[in-house]
């Protein structure tokens, strides 16, 4: 158990629709990272957050959107789903977001769309 | 962008050492240099982390080269739990990007 929690963990909606996805960071970090994981493909990085604020973005759609809270928990908010949407995401968490300490990982979301 | 390079794809046997290479020939002196696998189905792993010098964990070692170009994972004795993608990551004040990998298959 990495610490790091994602409900839900399976999702199934249509097309057109709009979800969002949580994730609760290990007790004491401050950057939660979001990726997605297509069918056998790698991860892409979406979004960084630290202590509230973005740090980084990497390929996320516009119709993605994703926020950290006051406690410190993150949501991605996928919007107009697409059958391409279909994937794995994961959220991940470390203390300072930077490269002296690890990132732990959840156990991801998986999204279907129908 | 993940700027390091891995071979796609390596074999070993069970209870044999394994020695995954990662090149990364324009790491900047403030990236350290970070390693996750991922098995089937699940999150990616944290293995091991460093920055100059050789380090070790209950899971492995990771060796520097003295330049940072390039960099080792070993895994000292493999088991077939050790079957995974391994990931080696420059890693700044932003971002964590995955690169393709190393697919690893131990065999029995």
């Amino acid at each position: 158990d990495s610490g790091v929690t994602q409900t839900p963990k399976h999702l199934i909606t249509a097309t057109g629709q709009r979800v969002t996805l949580r994730c609760s960071p290990r007790s004491g970090d401050l950057s939660v990272y979001w990726y997605q994981q297509s069918l056998d493909q790698g991860l892409q990085f979406l979004i960084q957050y630290y202590n509230g604020e973005e740090r980084a973005k990497g390929n996320i759609l516009e119709r993605f959107s994703a926020q950290q809270f006051p406690d410190l928990h993150s949501e991605l908010n996928l919007s107009s789903l697409e059958l391409g949407d279909s994937a794995l995401y994961f959220c991940a968490s470390s203390v300072s977001g930077t490269g002296v300490d690890e990132a732990f990982f959840g156990q991801g979301t998986r999204l279907t769309v129908v | 962008d993940a700027k390091t390079t891995q071979p796609n794809s390596m074999e070993s046997n069970e209870e044999e050492p394994v020695h995954l290479p990662c090149n990364h020939s324009t790491i900047s002196g403030t990236d350290y240099i970070h390693w996750y696998r991922q098995l089937p189905s699940q999150g990616p792993e944290y293995v091991i982390h460093g920055l100059t010098s050789n380090v070790n964990n209950r899971m492995a070692s990771l060796a520097i080269a003295e330049d940072r170009k390039s960099s080792t994972l070993i895994l000292h004795r493999a088991t077939l739990r050790d079957a995974a993608v391994y990931y080696c990551i420059r890693k700044g004040a932003q971002k964590l990007v995955f690169g393709q990998g190393t697919r690893l298959t131990i065999n029995p």
